[in-house]
């Protein structure tokens, strides 16, 4: 399977502890991106990088999140001292460089972790 | 204000109706925009593109109106497999994706 692939699928957690989430993007796709959606919304952005550049994080985002793509493949969603607000589906999504000069490439998404905080 | 509008719905409609879905969004430097489908429990996938000039996929129909800034899909002879939650998508600039909260759409025999 050459898809976006994430791991894990799931992740039930005790409030208070630190969770890691990964991301195996589409190889030849230098953008990766992370979000977050909870039930009856749509994907809510968190960061995105370039290769291993993190160009923007919502300014929703506590300091309790940090993202990485040490090599510009794979990256990582950290969730310090999680609480349970932060109890929702991760999507990480990954896209080519924009071959049509601006319009746009498509962004191919992984079946996403789902993070239970009790 | 969103970034992103759309109608959550949900719109019930037989089958073989026309159903057609508004999103409007508020920055005006947006570059591109696209229409994606996410059945339940599953990730988004690409529905299609939107371009400046509208374009057509089939039954499907996206159209942009950059004066007014939103952008719609119109779904001809529905089927019962177009069941799903439609997103509008716009890239904002820089390549960063801003979804809307999608509109929901329930198509009954």
């Amino acid at each position: 399977d050459t898809g976006v692939s994430q791991d894990p699928r799931h992740k039930i957690t005790k409030r208070g502890q630190n969770v890691t989430f990964r991301c195996d993007p589409i190889s030849e796709h230098n953008r990766l991106y992370w979000y977050r959606q909870t039930l009856g919304q749509g994907p809510e952005f968190l960061t995105y990088f370039q290769n291993e550049a993190q160009l923007e994080k919502s300014r929703l985002l506590s300091d309790r999140f940090s993202a990485e793509r040490p090599k510009g493949s794979f990256s990582t969603l950290e969730i310090q001292r999680t609480e349970q607000g932060d109890s929702a589906m991760y999507l990480c999504a990954s896209s080519s460089s924009d071959p049509l000069g601006g319009l746009g490439a498509e962004a191919f998404f992984g079946q996403g972790t789902r993070l239970t905080v009790v | 204000r969103k970034e992103v509008e759309q109608d959550p719905g949900p719109f019930n409609v037989p089958e073989g109706a026309t159903v057609a879905f508004n999103c409007t969004y508020s920055n005006s430097a947006s570059q591109s925009f696209f229409w994606y489908r996410q059945d339940c429990r599953k990730e988004p996938k690409l529905l299609m593109s939107v371009y400046s000039s509208g374009n057509e996929d089939g039954r499907f129909t996206a159209q942009l109106n950059r004066a007014s800034q939103y952008i719609s899909l119109l779904i001809r002879d529905s089927k019962l497999s177009d069941s799903a939650t439609y997103l509008c998508v716009v890239n904002s600039g820089y390549n960063k994706l801003i979804f809307g909260a999608g509109t929901r759409l329930a198509v009954h025999p």
